[in-house]
């Protein structure tokens, strides 16, 4: 199984600011990467697929990268709606699995 | 606009089963892989089981093989999950989940990521 691991756990951010999460696969995922949005009370929202395609309807401020072994998902000049919940997860192999979260709060 | 309800949710015993149903609209649902992901309280998400855009291809996340069976009814544009022998670790908000995995006459296109989600059902676990 292919653990993913998100980091960190708790980002504190401005509203304005930028926020960058990381997110990194115990063995290679390929581009097979995609990113979540998680508030409170609703069910997740595809943000990014590919490492780096935004969903059809995200915001451009969301943009997704890789580096190495390392996925990133940057978040410029957040929002008071972004502060929310973020999953990565994998889809490369069996099983399909997701980082533990990154929460982003207001700082 | 595409929809997924799901429902058949509740509080079940211990050794219990329990039939979850997802009813989908606003695509085309037989052209779709579907999937089950759960969150248990406070917790992350779980991927739990996968279907084709056919009933033919399934996979399950070991910690439910052999008592979850996931199946799909085209002609009535629904996901199922039935779950037999329910632990207390099964507790959590069951969420069915197009995949973004398309399939039509010129091949599939797509990857194994989650689209689209419901609102969710809760399965509680306990005696």
């Amino acid at each position: 199984e292919i653990v993913m691991t998100q980091s960190p756990a708790t980002l504190s951010v401005s509203p304005g600011e930028s926020a960058t999460l990381s997110c990194r696969a115990s063995q290679s995922v390929n581009s097979n990467l995609a990113w979540y949005q998680e508030k409170a009370g609703q069910p997740p929202r595809l943000l990014i697929y590919g490492a780096s395609t935004r969903a059809t309807g995200i915001p451009a401020r969301f943009s997704g990268s890789v580096s190495g072994p390392e996925f990133t998902l940057t978040i410029s000049s957040l929002q008071s709606e972004d502060f929310a919940v973020y999953y990565c997860q994998q889809y490369n192999n069996w099983p399909l699995t997701f980082g533990g979260g990154t929460k982003v709060e207001i700082k | 606009e595409v929809q997924l309800l799901e429902s058949g949710g509740g509080l079940v015993q211990p050794e219990g089963s329990l039939r979850l149903s997802c009813a989908a609209s606003g695509f085309t649902f037989s052209s779709y892989a579907m999937s089950w992901v759960r969150q248990a309280p406070g917790k992350g998400l779980e991927w739990v089981s996968f279907i084709g855009y056919s009933t033919s291809t399934t996979y399950y996340a070991d910690s439910v093989k052999g008592r979850f069976t996931i199946s799909r009814d085209n002609s009535k544009s629904t996901l199922y999950l039935q779950m037999n022998s329910l632990r207390a670790e099964d507790t959590a908000v069951y969420y069915c989940a197009r995949m973004g995995r398309y399939c039509g006459g010129s091949g599939c296109t797509g990857g194994l990521y989650f689209d689209y989600w419901g609102q969710g059902t809760l399965v509680t676990v306990s005696s």
